[in-house]
């Protein structure tokens, strides 16, 4: 079974810093996708940036940008010039791309980021 | 239209009633989520329509009913409910299941449900 783990329960950055959020999986599978999700306080989720785990370019997505190091099941997103509506739990999720798996996501603990002035 | 939508935004409900939740979407999605999120916690999948069959129910107690009437539209009926079932219930939607491609599942804003 997969698992994803996200270390930092909180993270804090000023507003026009960069933070980096982590997140680790743990998987057998060679083939799979990646994600970033936001769930602001008004609870709705939204999909930040998304990887396929055979592209070695890491994704981009406006001031979002992730490492993906396949090798080392790492997935770390990074935010730069932080705003104040950034302000929210980031989810780490997984998928597998293996036929029958449903789409499946696999989800982190999550990551509350503040953005402070 | 790639809106996922939630109907009621709040419910609260005594132990002994019968509630339903309602979830629309209309980007054509054939694939349908029900979630389960307690605060501070990820969402733990429930149950996973493809085609307005159920294809997953992960182990979930019988007193949460899902049911899939067409393929825009996801309800979750509820009945005899315990004060651990309050939460937030989400549902999403992706294009269809055993997809080769990202597949994401787009999000709807959830229903805060109360069970008292």
């Amino acid at each position: 079974a997969q698992t994803v783990t996200q270390s930092q329960p909180e993270m804090s950055v000023q507003e026009a810093e960069t933070v980096t959020l982590s997140c680790t999986y743990d998987t057998s599978e060679s083939d799979y996708y990646l994600f970033w999700y936001k769930q602001p306080p008004s609870r709705q989720m939204i999909l930040v940036i998304r990887q396929e785990a055979y592209k070695q370019q890491n994704a981009t997505e406006n001031r979002f940008s992730v490492n993906f190091q396949k090798a080392a099941k790492s997935f770390s997103l990074k935010i730069s010039d932080s705003q104040l509506g950034d302000a929210a739990m980031y989810f780490c999720a997984y998928r597998s791309a293996r036929s029958g798996t449903a789409s499946k996501l696999t989800f982190g603990t999550g990551t509350r980021l503040q953005v402070t002035l | 239209d790639t809106e996922v939508t939630q109907t009621p935004k709040h419910l609260v409900m005594g132990m002994t009633n019968k509630k339903s939740l309602k979830c629309e979407q209309h980007m054509g999605h054939r694939a349908m989520y029900w979630y389960k999120q307690k605060a501070k916690k990820p969402p733990e999948l429930m149950f996973v329509y493809s085609y307005e069959k159920l294809s997953i129910n992960e182990s979930v107690p019988s007193r949460f009913s899902p049911e899939c009437p067409n393929s825009s539209l996801l309800n979750l009926h509820l009945h005899a409910l315990q004060p651990e079932d309050s939460a937030l219930y989400l549902c999403a939607s992706s294009r269809r299941l055993g997809l080769d491609t990202y597949n994401e599942q787009f999000f709807g804003p959830g229903t805060r449900l109360t069970v008292l």
